[in-house]
């Protein structure tokens, strides 16, 4: 399966703070994509990074990539409420994405 | 398009009705996915459409459930003799090439709710 598994499942934190979420997988992998979703704005891409890629910035967000490990880790800096979300990893060799069930974020003001 | 449409954004069947579901992807975009979300689920994969061509529909979960593309541009997911395990979100994406590995964008879904 190439279904990617994040961790932690609920993250609580005061805007401001960091928040870090990372994402197992078990395949080889060509590339790996964060998506952000919550009730405002439903299923947004955030960032793709490919297999031969380590780090990747996009804004206040960091992806970091280890094939090694079959890892990713995805970093918000200085969170603001408006990201509460849910953020999912999904890796992939395809264009056919594979979800997990998510990291649900919560930023409070 | 601005971005993907999907309708109708609330559905509510009774079991054995047939449903229609609609996905206006943005235009010109190649790929198109269907997805089924259970709630507290991440998205799965239900079918992906490169232009009208159904490439993969290994995640379709029976035979109730149809989707097509005939001009590669809307597609329809349509769901047999509902019933109620099939009540999620259905989100539609597209994506602008053939090629892999690009982001997809997403719908904002329907909710189909079966009593």
């Amino acid at each position: 399966s190439q279904q990617g598994e994040e961790d932690p499942q609920a993250l609580s934190i005061q805007e401001g703070e960091n928040a870090t979420m990372n994402c197992s997988y078990k395949t080889s992998i060509n590339n790996l994509q964060w998506y952000r979703q919550n009730s405002g704005r439903g299923l947004v891409h955030l960032i793709l990074i490919r297999s031969n890629e380590r780090e990747k910035h996009s804004g206040r967000l960091r992806v970091t990539l280890d094939t090694s490990k079959k890892s990713s880790s995805l970093l918000i800096t200085a969170s603001r409420a408006a990201d509460t979300a849910s953020y999912f990893c999904a890796p992939g060799v395809t264009d056919k994405l594979i979800f997990g069930t998510g990291t649900r974020l919560q930023v409070f003001p | 398009g601005a971005g993907v449409s999907q309708s109708p954004r609330y559905k509510v069947a009774k079991r054995g009705q047939d449903v229609a579901l609609r996905c206006d992807p943005i235009s010109g975009h190649v790929s198109l996915f269907w997805y089924q979300q259970a709630l507290g689920q991440g998205p799965e994969f239900l079918t992906y459409f490169q232009n009208e061509a159904q490439l993969d529909k290994s995640g379709l979960p029976s035979d109730r459930f149809f989707a097509e593309r005939p001009e590669g541009s809307v597609s329809t997911l349509k769901i047999q003799r509902t019933q109620q395990e099939d009540s999620a979100v259905y989100l539609c994406a597209s994506s602008r090439t053939d090629r892999t590995a690009y982001e997809q964008y997403f719908g904002p879904g329907t909710r189909l709710t079966v009593t």
